[in-house]
């Protein structure tokens, strides 16, 4: 099984502050890389999918990285509405696994 | 409007069965992977089990193996999944979910999730 890791497991940021969450994989796996997003009481929202390319309907601070084991979700400029908890997630063999998430707190 | 819809969270006893249903509307999963996704109470996110479109393939998480059955019926557009022997570590909202056929395969469309409790 691939073990996801994410770092850190929390953080605090003000608005406008650009943020950076990291996710290792046990093994390499292209770029089969995903990231959601996922605010109390709602259902997980697909961000990033394949490491880098953008869901319709996300705002473009959004931007993903990395391939093989190593990737990074950035926000560029933190907005109110943006604090969540982040979850990533691979898809190149099953079962599939999702990291333990990284929640975004306000400072 | 898109969505899927799940149904047959419950409360039920340590040992119990329960059947969790999936449905979609405005969408066709036939020719879809789908998924089954968990989230414990305060916990992340944990992927249960998938099934191939054509219900040839079925794969599951190692907690769940021999306990629960996906299963799908493509006519009615809905997918399903058998929780048998269930425990205390089975409590969670139960989503289903799409997987996206891009590179990736994210789960790009999600239900509003089945809460399911096991106590005594």
């Amino acid at each position: 099984d691939i073990q996801m890791t994410q770092s850190p497991s929390s953080l605090s940021a003000s608005v406008g502050d650009r943020i950076t969450i990291t996710c290792r994989a046990s093994r390499h796996m292209l770029t089969y890389l995903n990231w959601y997003q996922q605010k109390p009481g709602t259902v997980p929202k697909l961000l990033i999918y394949a490491a880098t390319s953008l869901q319709s309907g996300v705002p473009s601070r959004f931007s993903g990285s990395g391939s093989g084991t190593d990737f990074t979700l950035t926000i560029s400029s933190l907005q109110p509405e943006d604090f969540a908890t982040y979850y990533c997630q691979q898809s190149y063999s099953v079962p599939l696994t999702f990291g333990g998430g990284t929640k975004v707190e306000i400072k | 409007e898109v969505q899927l819809v799940e149904s047959g969270g419950d409360l039920v006893q340590p040992g119990g069965s329960l059947r969790l249903s999936c449905a979609a509307s405005e969408l066709s999963i036939s020719t879809s992977w789908m998924s089954w996704v968990r989230q414990a109470p305060g916990k992340g996110l944990e992927w249960v089990a998938n099934i191939k479109p054509d219900g040839s393939e079925k794969y599951y998480v190692d907690s769940v193996k021999g306990r629960f059955t996906i299963s799908r019926d493509n006519v009615k557009n809905s997918m399903f999944l058998q929780m048998n022997s269930l425990s205390a570590d089975d409590t969670a909202v139960y989503y289903c979910a799409r997987e996206w056929r891009v590179t990736g395969t994210p789960l790009d469309i999600w239900g509003t999730g089945t809460t399911v409790t096991v106590s005594s």
